[in-house]
């Protein structure tokens, strides 16, 4: 049962334009939820997060929006630059109190390719 | 079934000792991770490694260390020149490191008391 879908393994976008990556949740339990990207040959990296107190967040050319009644989750990324092709990965936590986060459940990763 | 299994998921340990998560695979993946989560952030990379007996420093290793003697195994030691350990411990694997399909342990909780 996935959990956490990112219904699009891949995702191609020229250079200046806005980059929309989406992402989809079942458990209405989740309350905080992340965006990590992936390079080829490295680890991922956290790039942003939203709790479900909130439908956005901003942090530079990065925007996550939330829709918490249609347990949706968006990634904008304006203007769209290649150092960004790479893969995201899309994560919801369910807390439980007094444990601070608890387990990661990613979503299947989304390739965004940056044209020149 | 395959997957990543982390153990204990539970652990609590004394300020001044060191301890020892385990991460085993049977996925037959070549690239290992340990990421440190806290609360409110990201997860946080430790040390991953690409092959057997090979491994890098990630983004906080200080006061960590691993070993990568199996393929399976990838056992990551807090030792007590950590200065904040108490975190959840997430390991992962993929195919190799430029796959996009990484696989994520349960996690590991460990508390210092």
């Amino acid at each position: 049962d996935q959990q956490v879908k990112q219904n699009s393994p891949s995702l191609s976008v020229q250079e200046g334009r806005i980059s929309i990556l989406n992402c989809d949740y079942t458990n209405s339990m989740f309350d905080y939820f992340l965006w990590y990207k992936k390079y080829p040959a490295e680890g991922p990296t956290f790039l942003i997060s939203i709790s479900s107190i909130k439908d956005k967040n901003e942090d530079g050319r990065f925007t996550v929006f939330l829709n918490k009644s249609a347990k949706h989750l968006s990634l904008h990324i304006v203007p769209s630059q290649p150092g960004d092709s790479a893969v995201y990965f899309c994560a919801a936590v369910a807390r439980f109190p007094g444990q601070g986060a608890q387990k990661l459940v990613f979503g299947q990763g989304t390739r965004l390719t940056i044209n020149p | 079934d395959g997957g990543i299994t982390q153990s204990p998921k539970y652990l609590f340990r004394k300020e001044g000792q060191n301890v020892t998560l385990s991460c085993e695979q049977n996925l037959n993946h070549d690239a290992m991770y340990w990421y440190r989560q806290d609360p409110g952030q990201g997860l946080r990379l430790i040390y991953y490694s690409q092959i057997v007996n090979d491994f890098q420093k990630g983004d906080i290793a200080e006061g960590y260390s691993v070993s990568r003697e199996k393929k399976e195994s990838f056992p990551l030691t807090v030792t007590s020149a950590q200065k904040n350990p108490t975190a959840f411990y997430l390991c992962a694997s993929s195919p190799g490191l430029a796959g996009n399909t990484i696989y994520f342990g349960e996690g590991s909780w460990l508390t210092v008391v």
